[in-house]
């Protein structure tokens, strides 16, 4: 059983392209956090999420709670945004469950 | 610099001989945990702590102990490792209602 589903597993893009990763959960959460690991194997937090919306430069990450789902966009991708995303949901308890990651190749 | 800082980064060990990995921040966070990455499984939690000598099991602690004496150090013992703790570990903090800070991961290796 897994808490956390993310889709694609795979996502191969050409540079400048629009990008949307999606994340759908099953446990209640108290928030849920979208993560970023290079090929190198470090893991980069990108956004913390309740509700709504958030935007940091070109990434954008939105939170639907009545429906349990998430989706990571990435606007005028760049072959720097290739990268694993991983989402993240934290539960009532603290507890943290992650889905297996979309792996995102943008090429030149 | 604000960091999580975790040793060693590689590890090779046999089965059975005691080990621990050590994690240090510097941010005064008072949420630290553990994690395993392992492929096709992804990440999973070890152990989480809320707070100094406040420590609770995550989705997979069967093998490994923690303790939380000091804000500042979380560190991941492994009394007798077994080659299915071959994994990528990494620790992590985070303050309250923050992003999560991790460090730049453990390779170990259990023959």
């Amino acid at each position: 059983k897994n808490e956390v589903e993310q889709s694609p597993q795979n996502l191969t893009a050409q540079e400048g392209e629009f990008i949307t990763i999606n994340c759908s959960y099953s446990v209640g959460i108290s928030a849920l956090h979208w993560l970023q690991q290079h090929p190198g194997g470090g893991i980069v937090s990108l956004f913390m999420l309740s509700s709504g919306k958030k935007k940091h430069g070109r990434l954008i990450a939105t939170i639907n709670i009545q429906e349990k789902h998430s989706s990571l966009h990435i606007t005028a991708s760049h072959p720097r945004d290739s990268a694993v995303y991983i989402c993240a949901v934290r539960n009532t308890g603290n507890q943290f469950y992650f889905g297996t990651g979309t792996s995102l190749t943008v090429i030149p | 610099e604000a960091q999580v800082t975790q040793n060693p980064r590689y590890l090779i060990t046999v089965t059975g001989k005691k080990l621990t990995v050590t994690c240090s921040q510097n941010m005064n966070h008072e949420y630290m945990s553990w994690y395993r990455q392992d492929p096709g499984l992804g990440l999973r939690q070890i152990y989480y702590s809320m707070n100094v000598e406040v420590t609770d099991k995550g989705d997979v602690p069967e093998g490994y102990k923690v303790s939380r004496k000091e804000k500042r150090n979380f560190p991941l013992i492994l009394e007798s490792p077994s080659p299915n703790q071959t994994s990528l570990y990494f620790c992590a903090s985070r303050p309250n209602g923050g992003l999560i800070s991790f460090g730049s991961g453990t390779r170990l290796t259990v023959v």
